[in-house]
């Protein structure tokens, strides 16, 4: 069966620090991969997706950044954090012929 | 146009009543609406989706209605639990080859009272 894991759960970061989230999804291959954020009682906002290894697309200009550098991995990425940028951050991928998106279990981002 | 509004923000109903959360959307092009139940601090899960080519869609306790022509759809939650607290997101997308993009709705807040 297919997961998908996201990491790390929770982080407290200062402003002006760098920012690595991880994703990786298992037992599929070639899926469609995303980066949506969600801030405190807000609705999901795409950030990125990715259709394959190294194709990324954004969907809104900011201080981040994504990369797929395996056909599983998406990681996503800041040099230097703003207070903005706190959120909840959630991966998601699907499968190429299916419409359902699957939704991991999100990392918790306080910048202060 | 690519905005799907979701009403009531908040609901609070009891328990053993009914739920009944609204989405509306502008896009013709919209070809998929799932709802997703998302609980503190995780992420959504996908609760049930309705193609347009129906216009109901029943699993268990949960309900979509779809309204073409007034390109609207509603979830219906029967018998509601307190266990069904959480809050609801409604999406739209097209398209299930190459990319997908999913539009959220706002969310809606529902805290099912004992």
């Amino acid at each position: 069966s297919q997961t998908i894991h996201q990491w790390p759960a929770t982080l407290v970061q200062p402003v002006g620090s760098p920012l690595s989230l991880e994703c990786t999804v298992e037992g599929t291959s070639n899926p469609n991969l995303y980066w949506y954020r969600q801030a405190a009682g807000r609705g999901l906002q795409l950030l990125f997706y990715s259709v394959g290894i190294g194709q990324i697309s954004s969907e809104v200009p900011q201080n981040l950044s994504a990369s797929r550098p395996q056909d599983r991995q998406f990681i996503l990425s800041s040099k230097k954090l703003l207070l903005s940028d706190s959120g909840f951050y959630l991966c998601a991928w699907r499968p190429k012929q299916s419409y359902t998106i699957y939704f991991g279990e999100g990392s918790w981002l306080t910048v202060v | 146009q690519q905005q799907v509004k979701q009403s009531p923000q908040s609901l609070i109903v009891q328990k053993g009543g009914i739920s009944i959360i609204n989405c509306a959307y502008e896009n013709t092009a919209f070809d998929y609406f799932p709802w997703y139940q998302q609980f503190p601090g995780k992420g959504p899960a996908l609760l049930i989706a309705i193609r347009p080519d129906v216009s109901e869609k029943k699993e268990g306790r949960f309900t979509i209605s779809f309204n073409k022509s007034a390109k609207q759809f509603s979830l219906h939650i029967m018998d509601s639990q307190p266990g069904d607290s959480a809050t609801y997101f409604c999406a739209a997308s097209m398209g299930n080859t190459g990319f997908q993009k999913l539009v959220f709705g706002t969310g809606t807040r529902l805290l099912v009272s004992p």
